[in-house]
């Protein structure tokens, strides 16, 4: 069967570092998503890794290695307002996308 | 720059009611796709849409009928709702399957009893 796995709680202090991540097992791949969620709120898209390696987008970036089914979102300079839900997602083979079960992100003060 | 829009956004069904939630963008997307999620859980895959016309079966379709009439609507119909339909129902668009970034409408509450 096809499944993402990631953390389902992570904890940091606000100004920290936070890597969040997920690890897939699907039929066929063509890239890895990644989606913020606030609570009562709808996914918004955050990054797309295709290939492997490092996509940096202010300070969110996202890593992907293709060999070992593997990725992370990293989250600089935490801010309370990223106190979220992040969904990692996966393309597959048939073009849809297979969603893991979130990880919700609590920021302490 | 409305984007994904649904209506409405919360309703409550007695079991055995039936209900269709409307989906419309206006970003002339060719991809259409109507998600469930549940607590706890990741977005699961109704039905979708690849053109106007045309719909297909997603991870979870039981229970469920859609159709796409016109390119920039996308309607998820409940025959007879049942308590397992309790959830949160999202449309989302998108130019292409390929395209990495899905567009969201912002719900659905839908509570069964």
């Amino acid at each position: 069967g096809q499944s993402l796995e990631q953390p389902s709680e992570v904890t940091a202090v606000e100004g920290a570092i936070v890597q969040i991540n997920c690890t897939y097992q699907t039929s066929g791949f063509y890239g890895l998503s990644w989606y913020q969620q606030h609570d009562g709120g709808a996914p918004t898209f955050l990054s797309y890794n295709a290939l492997d390696g490092l996509e940096e987008t202010g300070r969110f970036s996202s890593f992907l290695s293709r060999s070992d089914s593997y990725g992370y979102l990293l989250l600089q300079e935490l801010q309370m307002k990223d106190s979220a839900s992040y969904f990692c997602a996966v393309l597959d083979s048939n073009y849809q996308l297979i969603w893991g079960a979130g990880t919700k992100l609590i920021i302490k003060p | 720059n409305a984007g994904v829009t649904q209506t409405p956004k919360f309703r409550v069904l007695k079991t055995g009611q039936s209900m269709t939630l409307l989906c419309a963008q206006d970003m002339n997307h060719e991809y259409m796709y109507w998600y469930r999620q549940d607590p706890g859980m990741g977005l699961r895959l109704i039905h979708y849409s690849v053109g106007e016309g045309t719909t297909a079966k997603g991870e979870v379709p039981d229970g469920y009928n859609v159709s796409r009439l016109k390119k920039q609507n996308f309607l998820l119909g409940l025959e007879s709702a049942a308590p397992s339909q309790t959830s949160v129902y999202f449309c989302a668009s998108n130019r292409a399957p390929t395209n990495e970034k899905l567009f969201f409408g912002s719900g659905t509450q839908l509570s069964v009893l």
